[in-house]
């Protein structure tokens, strides 16, 4: 079946730590996104790329970093500049730059600080 | 800039009544609309779409109709389950951008 995988579902960082989100699909999408969703605020969105090394910064993208080497992986590091890390982070994909099309989500990392 | 703005919850209701979640946007132009529902612990899950003024989305017994002279595109559902219970999202799409979402709606179903 076609999808997105996100890991882990559960991480934990410690203080000055960087940490990297995984986010792999399987639906020949050539865009994806990732997205920040705290409590009561829906989600933001971080950074999104629509084609292989290329990549743009979303609304919230200060403390973050991504990397888009290959069509079907999207990592994201939250670094130790990204200073309230705690939430559940989203990745998403799209066929590409139609709008018309919806975004597949993957199930979440939810991320904690020790 | 573009926005959605959606009703605050949480909504809660007994099980079989009608549920009418209310979603109005701000965009320029002509954007693709969208409601999405996520359960616990879980990404979202596309729950309907509409392209168009006019169009209905619908699916699993929801609805939403793309008001263009209102900018909205209110959820309904002629009697919720239990098993509706979830967070629900609307959101907007225009020339290939990412997802704008509203805040999300928690609905509350009680048998």
């Amino acid at each position: 079946d076609g999808g997105i995988t996100q890991s882990p579902k559960y991480l934990f960082r410690k203080e000055g730590q960087n940490v990297t989100l995984s986010c792999e699909q399987n639906l020949n999408h050539d865009a994806m996104y990732w997205y920040r969703q705290d409590p009561g605020q829906g989600l933001r969105l971080i950074y999104y790329s629509q084609i292989v090394n290329d990549f743009q910064k979303g609304d919230i993208a200060e403390g973050y970093s991504v990397s888009r080497e290959k069509k079907e992986s999207f990592p994201l590091t939250v670094t130790s500049a990204q200073k309230n890390p705690t939430a559940f982070y989203l990745c998403a994909s799209t066929v590409g730059r139609n709008s018309n099309q919806p975004q597949h989500f993957g199930d979440g990392t939810r991320l904690s600080i020790l | 800039g573009n926005s959605v703005t959606q009703m605050e919850g949480p909504v809660t209701l007994s099980e079989e009544a009608f549920l009418t979640i209310n979603c109005t946007y701000t965009a320029t132009g002509y954007p693709s609309l969208f409601w999405y529902v996520q359960y616990p612990g879980e990404g979202l899950q596309l729950l309907l779409k509409a392209t168009k003024a006019d169009d209905k989305g619908s699916n699993k017994g929801f609805e939403a109709t793309y008001r263009k002279e209102t900018t909205s595109f209110h959820l309904e559902k002629g009697s919720v389950q239990v098993s509706d219970s979830a967070v629900y999202f609307c959101a907007l799409s225009q020339a290939g951008t990412a997802l704008i979402f509203g805040k999300g709606t928690t609905l509350s179903v009680s048998s």
